[in-house]
């Protein structure tokens, strides 16, 4: 069973286009984030919710929308994409907020707009 | 702010030769350290972890003491294999807020 499940893996688009990146975990945690890796590897957070409440919200451009219809869904819509946001996107969840905890990452998403 | 500077890559070792990838950290609080690791096409998984001075995380031959005094975290593993192969990152978490802040990582790769 897939812990952390992340569609589509691939993803390809046009400059301008809205799309969404959908994210699940079936590991009854509370909370989840959403990490952008760029090319070069780094990885920066840019957004957190717990118990469907937005609890970080990093400075990203607000054409990025994170929704979290429940616990176990965390989805992230791309309005108007650039080519700056081409990335590998990663959805992760930890069973409560807390600088202890491990996080548990889904495999990826390959955003690329052209 | 919260800071994890990791020595850069890549790294191409031999089989069975000696690793080690040095981690320094900037943080306010009490930080948790973690090293995760990312093998090719797959998201980051925890490779071990420590919430305080002097613990050692251990985990698949890989070890890492959280040293408070130099602000520290390396990972080592003494005998490294192919399948090591992979790009390891040091993060960290501190006591008031909820997020890991990574290092850029670094690439591993080990030669048969």
């Amino acid at each position: 069973d897939t812990a952390v499940s992340q569609t589509p893996k691939y993803l390809v688009t046009q400059m301008g286009n809205d799309k969404s990146i959908k994210c699940e975990q079936n590991l009854g945690h509370d909370t989840m984030y959403w990490y952008k890796q760029d090319s070069k590897k780094f990885l920066k957070i840019m957004f957190s919710y717990n118990n469907k409440e937005l609890i970080i919200n990093e400075t990203v451009p607000n054409r990025f929308s994170p929704k979290s219809p429940d616990k176990a869904h965390l989805n992230l819509h791309i309005n108007s994409l650039e080519l700056g946001d081409s990335a590998v996107y990663f959805c992760a969840s930890t069973s409560s907020p807390s600088s202890y905890n491990e996080q548990f990452f889904g495999p990826g998403t390959r955003l690329t707009v052209l | 702010g919260n800071s994890v500077t990791q020595m850069e890559g890549p790294v191409t070792l031999s089989e069975e030769a000696f690793l080690t990838i040095n981690c320094t950290y900037t943080a306010t609080g009490y930080p948790s350290l973690f090293w995760y690791v990312q093998y090719p096409g797959e998201g980051l998984q925890l490779l071990l972890k420590a919430t305080k001075a002097d613990d050692k995380g251990s985990n698949k031959g890989f070890e890492a003491t959280y040293r408070k005094e130099t602000t520290s975290f390396h990972l080592e593993k003494g005998s490294v294999q192919v399948s090591d192969s992979a790009v390891y990152f040091c993060a960290l978490s501190s006591s008031n807020d909820y997020k890991l802040s990574f290092g850029a990582g670094t690439t591993v790769t080990v030669r048969a």
